[in-house]
């Protein structure tokens, strides 16, 4: 069974502060990973794919990657209460769909 | 507007019925998927269409069947064979099987009465 594995959280942090949240993936072959926001009771909203090693940003968000130890990372800077949600870490294993983990809850408190 | 919508947005079902979620898209996508989400889980994946009249199940199919007729529209039906349906459902598409980036749509609740 390829795995995708997240913190549940909650993790909490105050308002304009960096939050990190951290995803591992077992399947060394996978080659795409997302990541999405989704807030309680809606769907999940693409927020950020990478494919590379290294880091990739998009305004207040940056994604991580690391192959070799199978580790992807998303970094939102000046956090909002607005960004209070969970997120999900999405692995492309085999070319169709993706493997989800379970999610990070996110608090940005005031 | 272009987007995925999905009806209905909740939907109440007796023991032994089968219902029929819709989902449809106008984006011109060709790949679609369905998935659930119970609560405190992960989505996971119930069927797929790369194109039309082409689908495969997928981690949990049992008790749930489709059809991809038309491009625009992925229905997913919960037959009384699924024991345990009550569940958030998503539908999602891209734009082929090589381009990973799935957008969902709204998502039905069903709950078993």
């Amino acid at each position: 069974q390829k795995e995708v594995e997240q913190n549940s959280g909650p993790l909490s942090v105050p308002e304009g502060a960096i939050a990190s949240l951290n995803c591992t993936y077992s399947d060394r072959g996978s080659q795409s990973f997302f990541w999405y926001r989704q807030y309680s009771g809606k769907s999940p909203e693409l927020i950020m794919f990478i494919y590379s090693n290294g880091d990739k940003e998009d305004g207040r968000f940056t994604a991580q990657l690391n192959k070799a130890s199978q580790y992807v990372s998303l970094l939102i800077r000046d956090s909002q209460p607005s960004d209070s949600a969970t997120y999900l870490c999405a692995v492309l294993n085999s070319g169709y769909a993706l493997n989800f983990g379970k999610g990070t809850s996110l608090l940005v408190t005031p | 507007d272009g987007g995925i919508t999905q009806s209905p947005k909740y939907l109440f079902r007796k023991e032994g019925q089968n219902v029929t979620l819709s989902c449809e898209q106008n984006l011109n996508h060709d790949a679609m998927y369905w998935y659930r989400q119970d609560p405190g889980q992960g989505l996971r994946l119930i069927y797929y269409s790369q194109i039309v009249n082409d689908f495969q199940k997928g981690d949990i199919a049992e008790g749930y069947s489709v059809s991809r007729e038309k491009k625009e529209s992925f229905p997913l039906t919960v037959t009384s064979a699924q024991k345990n349906p009550t569940a958030f459902y998503l539908c999602a598409s891209s734009i082929g099987y090589n381009y990973n980036e799935q957008f969902f749509g709204p998502g039905t609740r069903l709950t078993v009465l």
